[in-house]
């Protein structure tokens, strides 16, 4: 499969723990996105890279989020101190990026985290 | 700020009636414009995008959508539901660098 994928599937931890996830992008593809989606609502923006440079982030990206693409492939997203809040789906999606065209996203599975 | 409105939060519809689900955007230059379907427990399928050129844009699975620029509209629609389109749609708005998502709708299929 040559798919977005994302490990794992599914986290359960208790508040104040880190946790790590990890996506693997489309091969060929230079740009990388996560999202947040709660229950109900549409995913939100959190962060991309364009290769190994993290280009932007949201302002929902709190400090105990930490996100890094280090040789321009897969990427990690740690959340450090896990609080009930973070319970959520986190997605990954990445692109090929051109400069004259608006670049298609494709998503993984995603990661659905529960803080207790 | 770019933003995107579903105003509908869920349909139902009769399977083989056609379906329109709405989706309005607020953008400050040419959006490129997308719908994705989630399946439960499933990430997110493109169904179809519109980045420019003809403003009726065909997808997978028999969908359309139509820009409209001058409503900021981009509605989807099928002529025939199946019961297995019963997901939740997402309409996003986005440019090079980023994408913005509307709440969703959630469409029932009844049989």
């Amino acid at each position: 499969d040559t798919g977005v994928s994302q490990d794992p599937r599914h986290k359960i931890t208790k508040r104040g723990q880190n946790v790590t996830f990890r996506c693997d992008p489309i091969s060929e593809h230079n740009r990388l996105y996560w999202y947040r989606q709660t229950l109900g609502q549409g995913p939100e923006f959190l962060t991309y890279f364009q290769n190994e440079a993290q280009l932007e982030k949201s302002r929902l990206l709190s400090d105990r989020f930490s996100a890094e693409r280090p040789k321009g492939s897969f990427s990690t997203l740690e959340i450090q101190r896990t609080e009930q809040g973070d319970s959520a789906m986190y997605l990954c999606a990445s692109s090929l990026a051109r400069r004259l065209a608006g670049a298609e996203q494709f998503f993984g599975p995603g990661t659905r985290l529960t803080v207790l | 700020a770019q933003s995107v409105t579903q105003p509908d939060i869920h349909i139902t519809v009769s399977e083989g009636a056609s379906l329109e689900l709405r989706c309005n955007y607020s953008y400050g230059a040419t959006p490129y414009l997308f719908w994705y379907v989630q399946s439960p427990g499933q990430g997110l399928q493109l169904l179809l995008k519109y980045f420019s050129g003809d403003t009726l844009v065909q997808g997978i699975k028999g969908f359309e959508a139509e820009f409209k620029r001058s409503q900021s509209s981009f509605n989807l629609r099928k002529p025939s539901v199946h019961w297995s389109d019963a997901a939740e749609y997402f309409c996003a708005v986005g440019g090079n660098n980023d994408m913005r998502f509307g709440a969703g709708t959630r469409l029932t299929v009844k049989p």
